[in-house]
């Protein structure tokens, strides 16, 4: 059974750099695309990113210019960073495993406040 | 960027059949937009119901099902069950990316 386990902080100050890592335990991350997606409060949810394990990335063009994804294959993990954060990206952040998304990381509730 | 078109609300009654809907702002969703739908539940992670437009997880109750339907994405509940009032997501993926619908809130009622 294929877990996902993510962490990372969860209070910033606007300007700073968001970091968030997604493990992956029960199975390799060879073979598929890792996705990253939020949901800011009581809103729907947005597809950030993904990376394949060879290094293949898609993302988001709205958010293209401040994210970073990558992914180390012997830790069997992948991270996501976010730069110049405000208000606007606070939100429930999550890894999945992207296609057929049928594994999820249990979200990383991410606040940007001065 | 493309935006997906969800109904934002729809009503079902208990053992009734409702049909959500997920349209692309580049046209008709193909089977290349591998359509995705998803559930959640308040407090709840996302599920996946709905993979490659009508493929089923093994987790996913028979009473739904995925389809073309008009040149949209369909997701079918028949015999709404009170624990289906959740809300619901569907994905489109394009060259590149993927983008979420808003949702549909569906309530049974």
């Amino acid at each position: 059974q294929v877990q996902l386990q993510q962490w990372g902080a969860g209070l910033l100050k606007p300007s700073e750099t968001l970091s968030l890592m997604c493990a992956v335990s029960g199975g390799s991350v060879n073979g598929h695309f890792w996705s990253w997606i939020r949901q800011p409060p009581g809103k729907g949810l947005e597809w950030i990113g993904e990376i394949h394990h060879a290094g293949s990335i898609n993302f988001n063009p709205s958010l293209k210019s401040r994210v970073a994804i990558s992914v180390d294959t012997s830790k069997k993990q992948f991270s996501l960073k976010l730069t110049s954060v405000t208000a606007a990206d606070t939100a429930l952040y999550y890894c999945a495993r992207s296609r057929p998304f049928d594994y999820w990381g249990q979200g990383t509730l991410v606040t940007v406040s001065s | 960027q493309a935006v997906v078109t969800q109904e934002p609300s729809l009503t079902v009654s208990p053992g009734g059949t409702v049909t959500l809907t997920c349209g692309s702002s580049t046209g008709a969703v193909t089977s290349g937009h591998y359509a995705y739908w998803f559930q959640q539940k308040p407090g709840q992670a996302p599920r996946t119901l709905i993979y490659d437009t009508s493929d089923k997880h093994s987790w996913t109750p028979a009473r739904f099902s995925g389809s073309l339907l008009g040149g949209k994405a369909a997701l079918t509940l028949s015999g709404a069950q009170p624990e289906d009032e959740a809300d619901y997501y569907c994905l489109l993926s394009y060259s590149g990316g993927r983008v979420f619908g808003g949702g549909t809130k569906l309530t049974v009622l």
